[in-house]
């Protein structure tokens, strides 16, 4: 079985340049969630996805993320205008759980983007 | 507040040697506990989880933990350590029913030949 898979590996941008993130869930789960993880740190949770309904973005800096999951399965992290702070590696997760229960299941990761903001 | 702390930035172990990673968490409620690990350029692997019952857990590449109530740890063990288990590994702590996992800083462990 397929795990999570992310592109780009690896992103180099200059700051205010546009940025977008592309994951595809483990086939089935329903449930995805982007987080970000800097150097030496745990993740940082940016979002979560019951379907297509994104459930909680608290955590988004809404004013330069965005993200979609338009057909409940693969979905997008954008960043316009890039700033230096934003550089980190972006890790995408899945998992499949009983929606309307609260009964979570292991999220399981992709190997994340790694991106540079010079 | 939900919290978790892994108290060693960094552990050494000679291989072949028994290994310990030491976790410790706040959560009120009944916590889902788990272990991953982070190999150099690569993502969070899961390596096992605590929901209920027996206080073993079992998990990939012979890894265990155990579960206390008590002292509210769960600590990362193998019995015999591998230069190929040298990397980053994360406690991680969420409330039953509750899909927000609470991170630890992380455990960079090393396993010298």
């Amino acid at each position: 079985e397929a795990g999570v898979v992310q592109s780009p590996r690896y992103k180099i941008i200059e700051k205010k340049q546009p940025v977008a993130f592309w994951c595809n869930p483990i086939s089935g789960h329903n449930t995805l969630y982007w987080y970000r993880q800097n150097l030496g740190q745990g993740p940082e949770l940016l979002i979560r996805y019951e379907n297509e309904e994104a459930v909680d973005d608290s955590q988004l800096p809404k004013d330069r993320f965005s993200a979609e999951r338009l057909k409940g399965v693969d979905s997008t992290l954008k960043i316009q205008p890039a700033e230096l702070g934003d550089s980190a590696v972006y890790l995408c997760a899945s998992s499949l759980d009983v929606l309307g229960t609260e009964i979570t299941d292991t999220q399981y990761f992709g190997p994340g983007t790694r991106l540079t903001v010079l | 507040a939900q919290s978790v702390a892994q108290p060693e930035d960094q552990v050494n172990v000679a291989e072949g040697n028994p290994l310990t990673v030491k976790c410790t968490y706040s959560v009120s409620g009944n916590p889902y506990l788990f272990w991953y690990v982070q190999y150099p350029n690569r993502g969070l692997q899961f390596l096992l989880k605590y929901i209920t019952g027996d206080n073993l857990v079992k998990g990939s590449y012979g890894f265990e933990a155990e579960f206390n109530k008590s002292q509210t740890s769960f600590h990362l063990k193998k019995p015999s350590a591998l230069v190929s288990d040298s990397a980053l590994y994360f406690c991680a702590v969420s409330r039953h029913s509750n899909y927000q996992l609470i991170w630890g800083a992380g455990t960079k462990l090393i396993i010298k030949p």
